[in-house]
């Protein structure tokens, strides 16, 4: 069964600092997928970036970078250059391939709270 | 582009009332669906994927069921709300390795 795990419950960083949010995993599947989900106070899921398990490079979209630790199956969010509208919830999840479509397991998320 | 549409946005139902959540997406053919529920304060659960109309699979065993009537819409029903069916309930599509997801219905059953 896959597991993920995100042990920051709450989070604060300064408006233009960088800021990490952990991600932690477990899997037994040598194939799956790494996302990253932005949820603001409205509900709706935004998509961030994602990472291949056999992907070389640490994925990047923008001020969002995936940093993926296989070998400690870690796939931390780095967000750059922290702005207000950054505050929001975050998730971590794990897809798991079934034939054509892609189970997504959720972490519980980090608050993250961008402060002036 | 894509775009999902989910409605109503919010519902609140009594226990024991029927339930009807639908799903669309446009501007795409042959979509994996997705339901999804999110208790309050908590991560996502997925409930039921479809791949294909007419085909549904049920990821846990719940008061709660789905249909594929069509490519590109996806329905979450249920007979008899309970207490617990209350949440956050969002639809997703997937073509390749990312899903995106609908704005949500928030569900209330009293």
């Amino acid at each position: 069964a896959q597991k993920i795990t995100q042990t920051q419950p709450g989070m604060f960083v300064q408006e233009k600092e960088a800021v990490t949010l952990d991600c932690t995993y477990d899997t037994s599947d040598p194939s799956y997928g790494l996302f990253w989900y932005k949820q603001p106070s409205s509900g709706e899921m935004i998509f961030l970036i994602y990472q291949g398990s056999y992907d070389q490079q640490n994925a990047t979209e923008g001020r969002y970078s995936l940093n993926f630790q296989k070998a400690r199956k870690s796939a931390n969010l780095v967000i750059s250059a922290s702005q207000l509208g950054d505050s929001a919830m975050y998730f971590c999840a794990m897809g798991e391939h079934t034939g054509t479509a892609s189970k997504l397991t959720f972490g519980t998320g980090t608050r993250l709270q961008v402060t002036l | 582009s894509q775009t999902i549409h989910q409605w109503p946005a919010t519902l609140v139902q009594p226990v024991g009332s029927p339930l009807s959540l639908e799903c669309t997406v446009e501007g795409t053919s042959n979509p994996n669906l997705y339901w999804y529920r999110q208790a309050a304060g908590r991560g996502l659960q997925l409930l039921f994927y479809s791949v294909g109309i007419g085909q549904i699979s049920s990821e846990v065993p719940q008061n709660l069921s789905a249909s594929r009537p069509q490519d590109r819409q996806f329905i979450l029903s249920s007979k008899k709300l309970l207490l617990s069916d209350s949440g956050f309930y969002l639809c997703a599509w997937s073509q390749g390795n990312e899903q995106f997801f609908g704005p949500g219905t928030r569900l209330t059953v009293l």
